[in-house]
C-alpha cells in the first residue's frame, strides 16, 4: 500500500521559474490537501479539495494554484517561484468529513528557491 | 480564525522524568490529533482524540482531550532517548464551506531527552 506519493522529493528552483508538485493517493480518499512547513513552525494549509472537481483556498494560498486532476491526483503549481516559497510541502488525504480515520501524509517535497 | 497554541516550544528533559505538553485552541472542536515528526521526515500519527474526555495511551505517551476547556495534553512518562522528536497537535474542524474537514497545527514542541 503506497498511501500518499509525492514527487519530486527535492527541487531547487530559480526565482521566477515555475513548477508543479505532484501528489497521488491510492486509498480512494475523497479529500486532499496541500500544506507547507517552514522551519520551527507547524504545517499551514495552502489549498484543499473536498472531492473530485472542487478546490478551495486554505490559510496561505497566495502564489499557488492547484488542480484536482481526478480522484487520485492533486497537484500544486508555483507559477513564478519566490524565495519566500522555500519550504517543505506535504500532501495529505482523508476519506472525508464524516470519517474518523484521520489523515494520511506524504513524505514531503523539499523546495528551495534561490 | 482558529488559533492553536502549544507549549512549551522547546523541552529538554532527563531520561526517566515525566512531563506534559499542552495544546490550547480557540474554537470549538471535538477532534484533535497528535503527531510526531523526526528531522527530515514526514508526520507520524500518534493519537486521534474524537470526543470530550477522550484518553489514549501508547507506551510512554498518553493524550487527553477536554473540549470544554479547549485543551489537549500529551503526557510523557519516564522519558527515553528514542522519544526525542518534534510533537505537533492539530485541531480538526469543518472548512468554512462545510464541505471538508481540515487541520490547523500548533507550532510544535521540540523534545530532547538527555541521558
Amino acid at each position: 500500500n503506497a498511501g500518499v506519493t509525492q514527487t519530486p522529493k527535492f527541487q531547487v528552483l530559480k526565482t521566477g521559474q515555475s513548477m508543479t508538485l505532484q501528489c497521488a493517493q491510492d486509498m480512494n480518499h475523497n479529500s486532499m490537501y496541500w500544506y507547507r512547513q517552514d522551519p520551527g513552525m507547524g504545517l499551514r494549509l495552502i489549498y484543499y479539495s473536498a472531492s473530485e472537481g472542487t478546490t478551495d483556498k486554505g490559510e496561505v494560498p497566495n502564489g499557488y494554484n492547484v488542480s484536482r486532476l481526478n480522484k487520485r491526483e492533486f497537484s500544486l503549481r508555483l507559477e513564478s517561484a519566490a524565495p519566500s516559497q522555500t519550504s517543505v510541502y506535504f500532501c495529505a488525504s482523508s476519506e472525508g468529513p464524516s470519517s474518523e480515520d484521520g489523515y494520511t501524509f506524504g513524505s514531503g517535497t523539499r523546495l528551495t528557491v534561490v | 480564525e482558529l488559533k492553536v497554541e502549544q507549549n512549551p516550544l522547546f523541552l529538554s528533559m532527563q531520561e526517566g522524568k515525566n512531563y506534559t505538553i499542552y495544546c490550547n485552541y480557540s474554537t470549538t472542536s471535538d477532534r484533535l490529533y497528535w503527531y510526531r515528526q523526526d528531522p527530515g521526515k514526514s508526520l507520524e500519527s500518534l493519537f486521534v482524540l474524537l470526543s470530550n474526555g477522550a484518553v489514549k495511551q501508547e507506551g510512554r505517551l498518553m493524550a487527553s482531550l477536554d473540549t470544554k476547556a479547549r485543551l489537549s495534553t500529551l503526557h510523557i512518562t519516564a522519558a527515553v532517548h528514542d522519544l526525542s522528536a518534534t510533537y505537533f497537535c492539530a485541531v480538526d474542524i469543518f472548512s468554512s464551506s462545510g464541505s471538508a474537514r481540515q487541520l490547523t497545527f500548533g507550532s510544535g514542541t521540540q523534545l530532547t531527552v538527555l541521558p
